[in-house]
């Protein structure tokens, strides 16, 4: 599964769009782009996915850029709750694991 | 309602001592997986399985043994704990679905401390 390359941290102030960005130039034309989100102490939770298009749904939208090297996640609106660490992960096939990077560390400030 | 639960929370034992770990899902799903996270937050596959078949068998010592006695669940029994064993674990499930989407759920995470 190809690479993915994020900031290790990020701000953003409640109510404002968080924008998470990941870039993963060695990606190949069937792996998809997931993004999970670990809030602390708990187990981690799926967010969105992706292949060529964008998409969006109650969560978050996720943008891939034509080239596909690169996505950014937006939390439109976000709120205290959404602190937490945000991983973008690559992956190709079906029921296998997904490789967790280190993720941005997303502070939602008031 | 629970999705995917995972017996106990919390696990404080010694070294040298051998514990379980349980994982049950409630989803129908026909895909487990066990992740180990360390103390420096690391979120790494450890085993998955497949229909009670085993399909993933990341670098691992063998006191690490998985059980599944069903799709529903998938334990993880450790030999002779060691001071590295102490970290989070979790336990999560999948089922493939059309067009690549493949959740994974997750359990809330078991924290285990060896003295």
């Amino acid at each position: 599964d190809a690479k993915t390359t994020q900031p290790p941290s990020m701000d953003c102030a409640e109510g404002r769009a968080a924008n998470l960005p990941c870039n993963h130039s060695t990606i190949s034309g069937n792996e998809y782009v997931y993004w999970y989100r670990q809030i602390h102490s708990q187990g981690p939770q799926y967010i969105i996915h992706g292949l060529k298009n964008n998409e969006t749904n109650e969560m978050a939208s996720l943008i891939i850029t034509e080239d596909r090297k690169s996505s950014t996640l937006i939390l439109p609106h976000a709120t205290l709750r959404d602190t937490a660490v945000y991983y973008c992960i690559v992956r190709r096939e079906t029921g296998y694991a997904l490789n967790f990077g280190k993720g941005t560390s997303l502070l939602v400030t008031p | 309602d629970t999705a995917v639960s995972q017996t106990p929370k919390y696990l404080v034992t010694q070294m040298g001592n051998d514990k379980s770990i349980k994982c049950e899902q409630n989803l129908g799903h026909d895909t487990m997986y066990w992740y180990k996270q360390d103390s420096k937050k690391f979120l790494k596959i450890m085993f998955s399985y497949n229909n009670k078949e085993l399909i993933i068998n990341e670098t691992v010592p063998n006191r690490f043994s998985p059980k599944s006695p069903d799709k529903a669940h998938l334990n993880l029994h450790i030999n002779s704990l060691e001071l590295g064993d102490s970290a989070v674990y979790f336990c999560a499930s999948s089922q493939e679905q059309r067009g690549g989407l493949e959740t994974q759920y997750f359990g809330p995470g078991t924290r285990l401390l060896v003295l």
